[in-house]
């Protein structure tokens, strides 16, 4: 059981490049999620889907898009690379039983963008 | 508007000397308040998830406690490999789905 897992660990970008970041939950999970991390900040929500075959935005989306695959994978799409894009990105997925909510992430993916 | 903060930004204990880390917070509707461990260049590791005031779990050298407006995370005896950055998050339903709002957290560090 891996948890919750993202490729690519490490990214660098030029501005204008694209990207797509990948996520896969091994949980059975029916909501998964996107943030990202930046110095100082707590984690903001980019993109979440509630269910396989739902998007919708969250905090931050401008300069994001996002595909759900299937049920285990999420991934995330930078168009055209921006520095302020530059950060730590992080997936995760949600358990949600009859009086519990519990989320669980990825290890990340460190995207800088020159 | 929906807030959470952390403090203090940052703590250095020594090996065995007890304290507590704080989490204030407001928001409408608060239907979970949640603790995480994050070590350096990991992703944030769950902890505890408390629904209501007055409401303590434990975890080894850990306890949370929650009040209507803020939570503490008690560190009793503390060791070096308790060391990490500690996030707070309150859920909350706003926008049409359930969200996590992350505080930017405590940076902990437990000298022997």
């Amino acid at each position: 059981n891996a948890g919750v897992t993202q490729t690519p660990k490490f990214q660098v970008l030029k501005t204008g490049q694209s990207m797509t970041l990948q996520c896969a939950q091994d949980m059975n999970h029916n909501s998964m999620y996107w943030y990202r991390q930046d110095p100082g900040m707590g984690l903001r929500l980019i993109y979440y889907s509630a269910s396989e075959g739902t998007t919708d935005k969250g905090e931050v989306p401008n300069g994001y898009n996002v595909s759900r695959l299937n049920k285990r994978e999420f991934s995330l799409r930078l168009e055209s690379a921006a520095p302020s894009q530059t950060s730590v990105y992080f997936c995760a997925s949600t358990h949600r039983g009859h009086t519990t909510y519990e989320q669980y992430f990825g290890p990340g993916t460190r995207l800088t963008v020159t | 508007e929906d807030q959470v903060t952390q403090s203090p930004e940052a703590l250095r204990l020594q090996e065995g000397e007890s304290s507590s880390l704080n989490c204030s917070y407001t928001v409408s509707g608060l239907r979970g308040l949640f603790w995480y461990r994050q070590d350096p260049g990991k992703g944030p590791e769950f902890l505890f998830t408390l629904y209501s005031a007055g409401e303590e779990k434990e975890k080894e050298r850990l306890k949370a406690t929650l009040t209507k407006k803020e939570s503490f995370l008690h560190i009793t005896a503390p060791k070096p490999e308790d060391s990490a950055t500690y996030l707070c998050a309150v859920q909350s339903f706003s926008g049409g789905y359930n969200k996590l709002i992350f505080g930017a957290g405590t940076r902990l560090a437990v000298h022997p």
